[in-house]
């Protein structure tokens, strides 16, 4: 699998609190993707990213925003999370944005 | 909006059948690619397909792109309980640079020994 890693794997937080989840990779793609996956949804696109600081919103952008200082760090910020948005959370990378991506393991965030 | 149909969304089959995934969409595409996730896992990169009308395979897997680049399909030869997951078909639209992937919302493959 590409080196592509996220953290916390695992998150149990209570509603209101600010969330940040971590994707880092080691293979220098320019683009970066975070999805959320819910049951009977598949994979819904937040936010991405075509470069350091370059940001653009995806199709379910509301209540999160997004930081890339750096080439392989991409960040995902819930401000203050809510129950809506418990869920698994994939981020992927690529070498161009209609390219084949690689996605890290996930992060399952609980919102109590 | 740009949408990606994929049907069906659950397919059931005895271990040794066929199994075909299809996917649809209302523009053109520049790209179709199909990726696996097996259960708690992520989706893994399996194949892309560019040019019009193109075949490929892998193994017992067939990966078909339509004439008009607007669908295409996964068939599975002689399903094994491997073959276990979620196939998304992903449609690229537009350039590398300002085009953008749309999934689709998968088909759940389950196989009876």
């Amino acid at each position: 699998d590409a080196g592509i890693t996220q953290s916390p794997r695992h998150k149990v937080t209570e509603t209101g609190t600010p969330v940040t989840l971590r994707c880092h990779q080691t293979e220098n793609h320019r683009y970066m993707y975070w999805y959320r996956q819910d049951p009977g949804h598949g994979l819904r696109l937040i936010h991405y990213s075509y470069g350091v600081k370059d940001t653009d919103k995806g199709e379910v952008s509301d209540g999160y925003s997004v930081s890339r200082s750096k080439t392989e760090d991409f960040l995902l910020t819930l401000e203050s999370a809510t129950s809506s948005q418990t869920s698994v959370y994939f981020c992927a990378i690529g070498r161009g944005n209609n390219q084949p991506q690689h996605f890290g393991d996930g992060t399952r965030l609980s919102i109590l | 909006g740009q949408q990606v149909m994929q049907i069906p969304q659950y397919q059931h089959v005895q271990e040794g059948e066929d199994f075909t995934t299809y996917c649809n969409s209302s523009t053109t595409l520049s790209n179709i690619q199909w990726y696996k996730q097996r259960p708690g896992g992520h989706p893994v990169f399996l194949i892309q397909l560019v040019k019009s009308g193109e075949v490929k395979k892998q193994k017992r897997l067939t990966f078909q792109f339509g004439e008009a680049k607007k669908n295409s399909s996964l068939h599975i030869t002689a399903t094994q309980t491997t073959d276990v997951g979620t196939y998304f078909c992903a449609g690229g639209v537009g350039g590398s640079t300002l085009g953008r992937l749309y999934f689709g919302r998968g088909t759940q493959l389950t196989v009876w020994p």
